[in-house]
Formats: C-alpha cells, structure tokens, sequence
C-alpha cells in the first residue's frame, strides 16, 4: 500500500538530548513537509522541502533541522536548542508543492522527560 | 493577519442526524480551502476540497459550503455516523502554494449512539 511511514510513534527524550524522527513516504511525491500539533493549536509547518537536497525553513524552524537525500526519506531532528519539544509531530506529501492534497503519516509524538 | 478559526470547538449530534461544522478565515485572498479528518492519535486525513471559483462540493456523505461573501466555510456530513466521531479542521491557502496553508484549531464531533 502507498503512503507515508513515520516511526517511532512515541519517543521520550531526556533534556539536552538530539532525536531523529523517521518519515519514509512511496507515493513517488516531490514534496515533503514537518508539522508540529499542540493541543488546541493547528498545525504549524517547520520545515518543508519540494525537491531532493533541497529544504526550506517554515514558520517555527528554530530548534530543528532536516535533510533530503533521497526522494522518499525526510528526516526531522529535534535537537536540544528547541525549547518546547513535546508535541505531536506530523510528516505530510504532496505531489509537488503547488495546490493539492496533503497526505499525512500516522505521527510521532515526541515527549521530553 | 491571516487566520482560521472555527466558531464551535466541539460539537455533539445523535447518530443519523446531520452534522454542520463551521469555519470562518479572514483572508479574502485564499483561493483553496480543504477539511481533514482527525482521529484520537493519528494523522488527518483528507475529506473535501474546494476552490475559490466554487460555491459548494460535495463528495460522498460530505458537502462543502464556501461563502466568500463573509469568508465563512462549512463541512455537512450527513447521516452522521459513530465513526465520524473525530476533530474536523479547515484549512486554507492562498496563491495555491501547499506550503502556505494555514491550519485551524478543530472542532471535536461526537456522535451519541
């Protein structure tokens, strides 16, 4: 089935500590997005990338950082600059970044202890 | 500045009732408009979109309202149903560009059996 994987669904971070968050997609899309959820916020965009080497800062980058070294994979680290990194993180695609529908993964929900 | 907001965070009806969830954004300039389904712990998932040249849409049990007079759009499910029980969010976007969508806070549908 074609869609998007993320792991871990729950991870516990102490402070100080970097995290990788794993998004795998193989819908062939070119573009790839990193979502943070707060309750009773929408969804805010961190870090988005339209095509492979290329990735480009959202509203609320700082604190983390990404990479695109192959189509399928986008990878978001938490790292310990992020204040507030307890959230529920979403990786999403797109067939390119223009108008269209976003899928979205199953999530991540990132807790530091 | 730009926003989306929805007028009633949460939302209760009998099963087989029809559902209207409701959501006003503040930016004339948008031009495409979707609803996500949200359930407890998981990714959105897409139900409807519609585009500014467009009143209304429908899709299967779904209908999608846009009046770009008061900027207000809405979500109908009909014959809601105990699986429809989830957080419906709008967003919207303007110049067509994914990355630039803008995300409500939810309403939460709770169908009573």
């Amino acid at each position: 089935d074609g869609g998007i994987t993320q792991s871990p669904k729950y991870l516990f971070r102490k402070e100080g500590q970097n995290v990788t968050l794993s998004c795998e997609q193989n819908l062939n899309h070119d573009a790839m997005y990193w979502y943070r959820q707060d309750p009773g916020q929408g969804l805010r965009l961190i870090y988005y990338s339209q095509i492979v080497n290329d990735f480009q800062k959202g509203d609320i980058a700082e604190g983390y950082s990404v990479s695109r070294e192959k189509k399928e994979s986008f990878p978001l680290t938490v790292t310990s600059a992020q204040k507030n990194p307890t959230a529920f993180y979403l990786c999403a695609s797109s067939i390119d970044r223009g108008v269209g529908e976003l899928f979205f993964g199953e999530g991540s929900r990132l807790t530091v202890l | 500045g730009e926003s989306v907001g929805l007028h009633l965070p949460t939302l209760s009806v009998q099963e087989g009732d029809n559902s209207i969830i409701n959501c006003a954004y503040s930016n004339s300039a948008s031009d495409y408009f979707i609803w996500y389904k949200q359930e407890s712990g998981k990714g959105p998932q897409f139900i409807i979109d519609i585009r500014s040249n467009m009143d209304k849409r429908q899709g299967q049990r779904v209908t999608v309202l846009l009046n770009k007079t008061v900027k207000h759009l809405s979500l109908q499910i009909a014959a809601t149903q105990p699986g429809d029980s989830a957080v419906y969010f709008c967003a919207e976007t303007y110049g067509g560009a994914t990355n630039k969508l803008i995300f409500g806070t939810g309403t939460l549908l709770a169908v009573q059996p």
